[in-house]
């Protein structure tokens, strides 16, 4: 079945401590992109990748890293955690870097405490 | 300014029609798209237009694009409990990767 995989999907931490929330996708797309979702603001993005060791911020990358060392998995990386993290976060996918449907993940909670 | 904005939220009848709003500020935008997010789950995409397009209709949904006021709706027609969700459009821009904007999402409730 074609999808995007994220783990974990609820995930409770505390300030500072490192966490990585893993993104794959089986459907061979070569663009990736990561969104968190806030209530009244809707989605912003907050890295993208057009393909492999591609990577560019989106609106709101302050906090985060990333990185696509392989075209199916794009990791999303808090190296110190802080509550204003707290969101809920969308892993995505879409074939080619400029067309075509965008594919989501079940999206992974996370609460920084 | 990038801002995409919808009301917050929308509650009718089943089998009225549902009208959900969206405005948008560039007007280099390329395609309109409107997603539909469940309780718990991602966004699936529901339909989409092309700047150069008035009206698209599938089947219960109706997109409508008024490009002159960047104003773009979506219409349910006999809209059931099972469209009961939250309702993005996003609007996508050239360059950066065409990257899609979101809009803040409409929480479409319906009621028996």
């Amino acid at each position: 079945e074609a999808q995007v995989t994220q783990n974990p999907r609820y995930l409770i931490t505390v300030t500072g401590k490192k966490l990585t929330v893993t993104c794959s996708q089986n459907m061979n797309h070569e663009y990736m992109s990561w969104y968190r979702q806030d209530p009244g603001l809707g989605l912003r993005q907050i890295y993208y990748s057009m393909n492999v060791e591609v990577t560019d911020k989106g609106d709101v990358p302050e906090g985060y890293k990333v990185s696509r060392k392989e075209k199916r998995n794009f990791p999303l990386i808090l190296e110190s955690p802080s509550p204003n993290q707290t969101s809920l976060y969308f892993c995505a996918s879409r074939p080619g870097r400029n067309t075509g449907e965008l594919f989501f993940g079940e999206g992974s909670r996370l609460t920084v405490l | 300014g990038e801002d995409v904005e919808q009301s917050l939220f929308l509650s009718v009848r089943e089998g009225d029609s549902s009208v959900i709003n969206c405005t948008y500020t560039d007007s280099s935008s390329t395609y309109l798209y409107w997603y539909k997010q469940e309780p718990g789950a991602g966004l699936q995409l529901l339909t989409y237009i092309f700047s150069n397009m008035d009206m698209k209709q599938d089947q219960r949904l109706t997109v409508l694009l008024n490009k002159k006021d960047k104003h773009l709706s979506l219409r349910i027609a006999d809209t059931q409990t099972g469209d009961s969700a939250i309702y993005f459009c996003a609007e996508s821009r050239a360059g950066g990767g065409n990257k899609l904007t979101f809009g803040t999402g409409t929480q479409l409730k319906v009621e028996l």
